[in-house]
Order: C-alpha cells, then structure tokens, then sequence
C-alpha cells in the first residue's frame, strides 16, 4: 500500500525568507509524485509533477521539488516566499494502485 | 464547462436524510475520483472510476455511502442517513486516464460543501 505524510500541519515563513515543505512517500512500486496547492476559497490545483527523468521539477511561480529515491522524499521548496503563495499544499502519490494525498500543509507568510 | 463541475455546491441537511452529491467532470476524461476533504484531516479517498470498470470502493467509510457513474460520465455519491460526521467538503475530479496508465494530471472541481445539522 502507498501512504503520504507530510510532516509539518502549519508552516509560518516571513515573506521574502525560504522555506521547505516536507513529504514523505512509501511504497512497494514505482509511483509518480505531485504536489497540489488549494488557494483561499479555491478548488485544488496541480503545482508540480514528477514522473520521470531529471529529479528536480519547476512550477512556473518559483517553487521546486527534488525527487529523492533513497529517503522516499519529495519536499517542496521556494527560495523567496510572496504573500500570494499563502495557501494549503498537498503532496500526492499515484501507483497503479490510485492516488493518495497527505493531509496538508498550510503555508503562512508573515509581513 | 472547460472544468469538472459539481453541484450543489452548497448543501445543508438534517441528521438521518439522504443527500446526492453531482459530478460532471471534464468530457473525454476516462477516470472520475471522489474524494472528502475534513479540517484536520486532509483529502481522504473515497472512491475512483475508470471508464465502464467497477469502481474502486476501497475508500468508502460505511455502506452508507455509494457512487455510481452513469454512461461514463456524469457520476452521483449518495450518502444515506446523514451523520454529523459526515460534515465535510466533498471534492470530485476526473483525469485523461487513470492512475494505471500513468502520472495523470487529476483536475479538481470546486467541491460540495455538506453540513449536517
């Protein structure tokens, strides 16, 4: 069975400072690896992916994610945060088996 | 619509009434998901169909709870004798092909949001 926890429930961050979200996948089978993000008052949307080749992926607004094969990890980074990425983040695992979401991690930018 | 779409998108109910939840999701897309969303407790998967397959039930919390997927589009999740526990956002998205085939990309619609009083 796959099973997604990411670590962190909340995470505060002063704007313009880095951070990282944590996640951590298990499973017994090749699986591919998202990370979704839910805006205020707004339905899920797809940030970034991962299904093959290079390890490190890039979403269009500045976040990145490194698959790491050997720790089962697929944190989520952003080296300067804005208040406009104030939002719930989601990673996702899909297998031939379906897709399963961690339970989140809401994102607070500080002023 | 261009997106998956779900109504009502609102929905109050007393304890012990059946309510029905609407999915339309994106058309040609083969796979449909629902899932349930609870403060504290993330997305918790409930139920997911591929084509004209039986679905996968694994998810369902009780027997209180089905779905159904008419013609391989537009799906309905029942939940009958509402309990209070079943307050949540209910969320149902659909994808090109499912999750066998390949890291799909799964598009969300905006969610019914389920009070029971």
């Amino acid at each position: 069975a796959q099973s997604v926890t990411q670590l962190d429930s909340q995470v505060p961050v002063f704007e313009e400072a880095p951070v990282e979200l944590r996640c951590n996948y298990s499973s017994s089978v090749s699986v591919y690896l998202f990370w979704y993000v839910q805006y205020p008052n707004q339905g899920l949307q797809l940030l970034l992916k991962y299904l093959s080749g290079s390890t490190l992926v890039e979403s269009i607004n500045g976040f990145e994610a490194e698959f790491n094969k050997s720790q089962t990890s697929f944190h989520l980074r952003k080296p300067s945060v804005h208040i406009s990425d104030t939002a719930e983040y989601f990673c996702a695992v899909s297998s031939p088996f379906g897709i399963i979401f961690g339970k989140g991690t809401r994102l607070h930018i500080l002023p | 619509g261009a997106g998956v779409s779900q109504s009502p998108s609102n929905k109050v109910t007393e304890k012990g009434k059946d309510v029905e939840l609407r999915c339309d999701p994106i058309s040609g897309h083969t796979a449909l998901y629902w899932y349930r969303q609870s403060l504290g407790q993330g997305l918790e998967f409930l139920i997911y169909f591929q084509g004209n397959s039986a679905p996968d039930k694994s998810g369902l919390p009780s027997d209180r709870f089905s779905a159904e997927r008419t013609g391989g589009s537009v799906s309905t999740l029942t939940i009958q004798r509402t309990q209070q526990e079943d307050s949540a956002v209910y969320l149902c998205a659909s994808s090109l092909e499912g999750p066998r085939r390949s890291g799909n990309t799964i598009y969300f619609g905006e969610g019914s949001w389920l009070t029971v009083v």
